[in-house]
């Protein structure tokens, strides 16, 4: 049931963009995105809801195609300060606060 | 305005020892839930406190249990400690009725 990402590790020169994928073989109620730095706790990015639209953070957006059972998390124009370790959440039985995470996705963003 | 605090920041065990992590809300934040997160993974959601009870629970045996007091503040209890428990315990709140979880700095437990 844990939903897949990918790539797993990404390294990208700042100004670049990139996108993260999360696939789930279950349908899906939600998708919820979150980016944790190394020992420090996961900071939310943005939640998208089945039948919603798609969702933006500044330069950070993100999709949600839920007949394919999955989201895609867009970073344009790469900052030093997105990287980090990118998580998808997942919750298929709907509304239930009930996460469960992909293993990640590792964005390195160098000068 | 406050966000997500846990206590202990570290703590070190032995196996066979039992031990309690604390976790207080947001301000207006009525549910919490607890995760582990093993080194390099994402994180495992443990189970879920709301008005006191525990409303949903993950896959993880009855040595891991929590409480929920008025205040809304949590805490998780593991009993009989075993190596394979070292990890980051993060507490997550949120809002009455809405999806969004808010993560706290965690708890690293190591055990010996």
């Amino acid at each position: 049931q844990q939903p897949v990402q990918s790539p797993q590790a990404v390294i990208l020169r700042e100004g670049e963009d990139a996108v993260i994928n999360c696939s789930s073989s279950k349908a899906l109620y939600s998708v919820h995105w979150y980016r944790q730095k190394h020992g420090e706790a996961p900071v939310f990015l943005m939640i998208l809801l089945k039948g919603g639209e798609q969702k933006g953070h500044e330069k950070i957006s993100a999709s949600f195609n839920e007949k394919k059972q999955q989201s895609s998390l867009y970073l344009t124009a790469s900052q030093l300060s997105y990287s980090g370790t990118y998580f998808c959440g997942t919750d298929p039985s709907g509304n239930t606060g009930k996460l469960i995470f992909g293993q990640g996705t590792t964005l390195q963003v160098k000068p | 305005d406050a966000g997500v605090t846990q206590s202990p920041t570290h703590l070190i065990k032995t196996r066979g020892q039992q031990v309690t992590l604390r976790c207080s809300p947001k301000s207006g934040h009525d549910t919490v839930s607890w995760y582990q997160q093993a080194l390099g993974q994402g994180p495992q959601f443990i189970f879920q406190y709301y008005e006191e009870e525990e409303r949903q629970r993950g896959n993880f045996p009855d040595r891991f249990s929590g409480h929920q007091f008025p205040n809304y503040s949590s805490e998780l209890n593991v009993n009989a400690l075993l190596l394979g428990d070292s990890a980051l315990y993060l507490c997550a709140s949120s809002l009455p009725g809405t999806d969004t979880q808010y993560f706290g700095p965690g708890t690293r437990l190591t055990v010996l």
